[in-house]
């Protein structure tokens, strides 16, 4: 079955602490690993991964992808009140130059000051 | 530059009323594509449009249409709501970029209600 599972589901921390959100998927044959910000309203582009490795948003953020184990991490330190959302992780797949993208249920990340 | 664009915002309608859900995007993308979102399930695609004159499923497509009016415009359609579709619906759109990158982006969402 073609999952994407996250973990956890919600995570409550204090400012300033560092948190590790965790995706986990079944499928080897896909494109690239996407992560997303939701805060009020629409996601928002964070991270796209395509193979192994790390790549760096901005000094605070940062996202690891290990094919060979199935799953990403997204790393956020120094955590601010403004990084309060729902992180979403999706595989990609390309069909017909659409990108079909599967995503997990998502984790509540809640910073408080 | 609006990027992508739904309307509306809001709806509340009454079980086997039909609506239509509008997506306009102003970003020349060849691909579109409607989500909808329940808490604790992530987003699920239920239609998508790899380019102008195309449409495919999804995950979720029954109980729903679509139409590719043209490159910008990409509608959702509920023939006869159902309280199931009850549920905060998204659209997006995606290009290619060079070196193989396709990201999509999302329009603001439309929260819907079927009593």
């Amino acid at each position: 079955e073609d999952k994407v599972v996250q973990s956890p589901l919600s995570l409550v921390v204090h400012e300033g602490d560092t948190v590790t959100l965790n995706c986990s998927y079944e499928v080897t044959n896909f494109r690239s690993l996407l992560w997303y910000k939701q805060e009020k309203k629409a996601p928002t582009f964070l991270f796209m991964l395509t193979s192994s490795g790390i790549e760096k948003k901005s000094g605070r953020l940062s996202s690891i992808l290990d094919k060979k184990e199935l799953f990403s991490i997204l790393n956020i330190t120094a955590t601010q009140t403004g990084d309060s959302a729902i992180y979403l992780c999706a595989r990609s797949r390309i069909i017909q130059g659409a990108q079909k993208l599967v995503f997990g249920q998502g984790t509540r990340l809640t910073i408080n000051p | 530059n609006a990027g992508v664009t739904q309307t509306p915002k809001f709806q509340v309608l009454k079980t086997g009323q039909s609506m239509t859900l509008q997506c306009a995007q102003d970003m020349n993308h060849n691909s579109m594509y409607w989500y909808r979102q329940d808490p604790g399930m992530g987003l699920r695609l239920i239609y998508y449009s790899a380019s102008e004159g195309t449409t495919d499923k999804g995950e979720v497509p029954n109980g729903y249409n679509v139409s590719r009016l043209n490159k910008r415009e990409f509608s959702l359609r509920l023939e006869s709501a159902a309280p199931s579709q009850t549920s905060v619906y998204f659209c997006a759109s995606s290009e290619f970029l060079a070196g193989g990158r396709n990201i999509q982006y999302f329009g603001a969402g439309t929260r819907l209600s079927v009593l």
